[in-house]
């Protein structure tokens, strides 16, 4: 059980170069969502994914795209990069269970840097 | 919506000293609430959780929490300090429901001294 994996762990981009952040949970969570941290910030919410085949706009969506590929599988795309994207990115999922429980689970982060 | 203000962004205690980080919230729902902790240069780490239970939460590592629905506040609490609990820390509010977003305070530093 490998909870909530993020790939790669670091990555620096040049401006303008694009590429996708993958996010995977093997928790059969509904519930996904990618975060980006900055200094001072806490963490601001980019996009979410409430199930399979939904996605929504966060707080900070403006120069990112996202995939919910399938239950498993959330990806965070970047067009072109701009310096104002250097951040720590995080991914998480979670899911109400019909007992009252609630999970949520947080991946490693992924560490960009844009030049 | 859903907002919340953590209200000092840097708490300094000594060693052995009560702390204390104060979390006030705002929801249309009945909310969830969750502290998360970061040590430097590493991922997040849930600490505690109020899930509409029982009002006064225990978390890891010494750490609890109350739920007042009056003063709509989280504060987290830990009776003695130690050394190891230097990080920065996240009050966290849910409205609740499923597939909602989790809205993130923008973090209490907390130091501690010898």
């Amino acid at each position: 059980n490998a909870g909530v994996t993020q790939t790669p762990k670091f990555q620096v981009l040049k401006t303008g170069q694009s590429m996708t952040l993958q996010c995977a949970q093997d928790m059969n969570h509904n519930s996904m969502y990618w975060y980006r941290q900055d200094p001072g910030m806490g963490l601001r919410l980019i996009y979410y994914s409430a199930s399979e085949g939904t996605t929504d706009k966060g707080e900070v969506p403006n120069g990112y795209n996202v995939s919910r590929l399938n239950k498993r599988e959330f990806s965070l795309r970047l067009e072109s990069a701009t310096p104002s994207q250097t951040s720590v990115y995080f991914c998480a999922s979670s899911e109400w269970w019909g007992d009252g429980r609630y999970e949520q689970y947080f991946g490693p982060g992924t560490r960009l840097t844009v030049t | 919506a859903q907002s919340v203000t953590q209200l000092d962004s840097h708490v300094s205690v000594s060693e052995g000293t009560p702390v204390l980080l104060r979390c006030n919230y705002s929801s249309s729902y009945s909310p969830s609430l969750f502290w998360y902790v970061q040590h430097p240069n590493k991922g997040l780490q849930l600490l505690l959780k109020y899930t509409s239970a029982a009002t006064l939460v225990k978390g890891i590592n010494g750490f609890e929490a109350e739920f007042k629905k009056s003063e709509t506040s989280f504060h987290l609490t830990k009776p003695s300090a130690h050394m190891s609990d230097a990080a920065e820390y996240f009050c966290v509010v849910s409205d609740g429901r499923a597939g909602t977003a989790l809205i993130f305070g923008k973090g209490t530093t907390l130091s501690v001294s010898s």
